[in-house]
């Protein structure tokens, strides 16, 4: 069946270090997309990829890198940088061939700093 | 720009009753509309999703929203609540062809 897996589910973090939450697709979608949920903020945009090689700051993009080097695969890299990361990451995608088309998100991966 | 407002972070509701969650959208040119429900710990999940097709749009879980121009509203209503309703619940409004604009989201709790 096609999806989203959003790997590890869980995840530790010390402080000052550097992790990658992993994000594949088989659905064939253009567009990717990595939100952050946090309780009673809903969902906040990070980062967002419209085609490979390319993506685009989202709304809170300070502290995380991304890359976009296959259609299939969007890692998230939060840096040492972001001073809060423990949250909650999902990943999403889209066809990107119109405005009808939802999100397919994945399962999600909660980030906690130890 | 296009946006939500979701009306009311929480609802509660006995078993049985009328599930009804409110949603407004501001939009300068036809709206793609959709409702998604996220349970603890998991991602979210399409519930149903208005394309301009017909107004009441009928989902899964036996929910349905009705698309009103008039009033810029989208609710989402379930005739009688189960208790495996209890989840948070948000509105989206497509923005282009490649983003949604998510609501603030309602958690709905449901009473034995």
């Amino acid at each position: 069946d096609g999806g989203i897996t959003q790997s590890p589910k869980y995840l530790f973090r010390k402080e000052g270090q550097n992790v990658t939450l992993s994000c594949e697709q088989n659905l064939n979608h253009d567009a990717m997309y990595w939100y952050r949920q946090d309780p009673g903020q809903g969902l906040r945009l990070i980062y967002y990829s419209q085609i490979v090689n390319d993506f685009q700051k989202g709304d809170i993009a300070e502290g995380y890198s991304v890359s976009r080097e296959k259609k299939e695969s969007f890692p998230l890299t939060v840096t040492s940088a972001q001073k809060n990361p423990t949250a909650f990451y999902l990943c999403a995608s889209r066809p990107g061939t119109g405005k009808s088309g939802g999100y397919t998100f994945g399962s999600g991966t909660r980030l906690t700093v130890v | 720009a296009q946006s939500v407002t979701q009306l009311g972070s929480h609802v509660s509701v006995s078993e049985g009753a009328l599930v009804l969650l409110r949603c407004n959208y501001s939009s300068s040119v036809p709206p793609y509309l959709f409702w998604y429900v996220q349970y603890p710990n998991q991602g979210l999940q399409l519930l149903l999703k208005y394309t301009s097709a017909a107004t009441l749009v009928k989902g899964i879980n036996g929910f349905e929203a009705e698309f009103k121009k008039s009033e810029t509203s989208f609710h989402l209503t379930k005739p009688s609540a189960h208790m495996s309703d209890a989840a948070e619940y948000f509105c989206a409004v497509s923005v282009n062809d490649y983003k949604l604009s998510f609501g603030a989201g309602t958690t709905v709790t449901v009473r034995a």
